[in-house]
């Protein structure tokens, strides 16, 4: 079975522009979780979405933005880009939403912003 | 809230050294409690979790871990490690919400 796939892999953009990234979540995989690592603020969480539908919010501002398809894969967006949006953006998937649904990570996207 | 705190950002040991990797979790409910493993450029890989049961839980790779109620401790141990181990070691809780909480990392740095 494929894991968790995340496009593109490597990215650089510069400050007030946007960007959207893509997580294909393993099939049959209903949730998926978004999280932010950086060297200062480490992983932090993003957002869930389930059934196409925001289940979980973390603590970051309007301009991060997700939706999830009807096929499970998720997109997030950043809208004006800042320079400390520059992070490493891991997606990970589970079967189901709540407590306890092991989550399986991707890769991550690392976005660079100058 | 809940949070993690893992006590040593940087841990460098000899190959076939013991190695313990400290985390401590504040929690006023029952916890679900992981350690992941993340080699350098990929994503994150789940070492062991601890659901409920057994407070020794066994995880991939010859890593171990004890939970720890009264201390609110989940310590990761290796008896033994490889160079192969080099890696960057993240504790977490699962709040009630089921979303994971993560400590700042542990770098496992392990010489020849």
């Amino acid at each position: 079975k494929a894991g968790v796939t995340q496009t593109p892999r490597y990215l650089i953009k510069t400050r007030g522009q946007q960007v959207t990234l893509s997580c294909s979540p393993i099939s049959g995989h209903r949730s998926v979780s978004w999280y932010q690592q950086t060297p200062g603020q480490g992983l932090q969480f993003l957002f869930e979405y389930f059934s196409e539908t925001q289940r979980n919010k973390g603590n970051f501002p309007g301009r991060f933005s997700g939706r999830q398809f009807s096929n499970s894969r998720s997109e997030m967006n950043v809208s004006t880009l800042e320079l400390g949006d520059s992070a490493l953006y891991l997606c990970a998937s589970s079967l189901d939403f709540g407590s306890y649904n092991e989550q399986f990570f991707g890769p991550g996207t690392r976005l660079t912003v100058l | 809230a809940q949070s993690v705190t893992q006590l040593d950002s940087q841990v460098p040991v000899f190959e076939e050294a013991p190695v313990e990797l400290r985390c401590n979790y504040s929690s006023s409910v029952s916890v679900y409690l992981f350690w992941y493993v993340q080699y350098p450029n990929q994503g994150l890989q789940l070492l062991l979790k601890y659901l409920s049961g057994s407070t020794l839980v066994k995880g991939i790779n010859g890593f171990e871990a004890e939970f720890n109620k009264s201390q609110t401790s989940f310590h990761l141990r290796k008896p033994s490690v490889h160079i192969s181990d080099t890696a960057e070691y993240f504790c977490a809780v699962e709040n009630q919400g089921g979303k994971l909480i993560f400590g700042q990392g542990t770098e496992l740095s392990v010489k020849p």
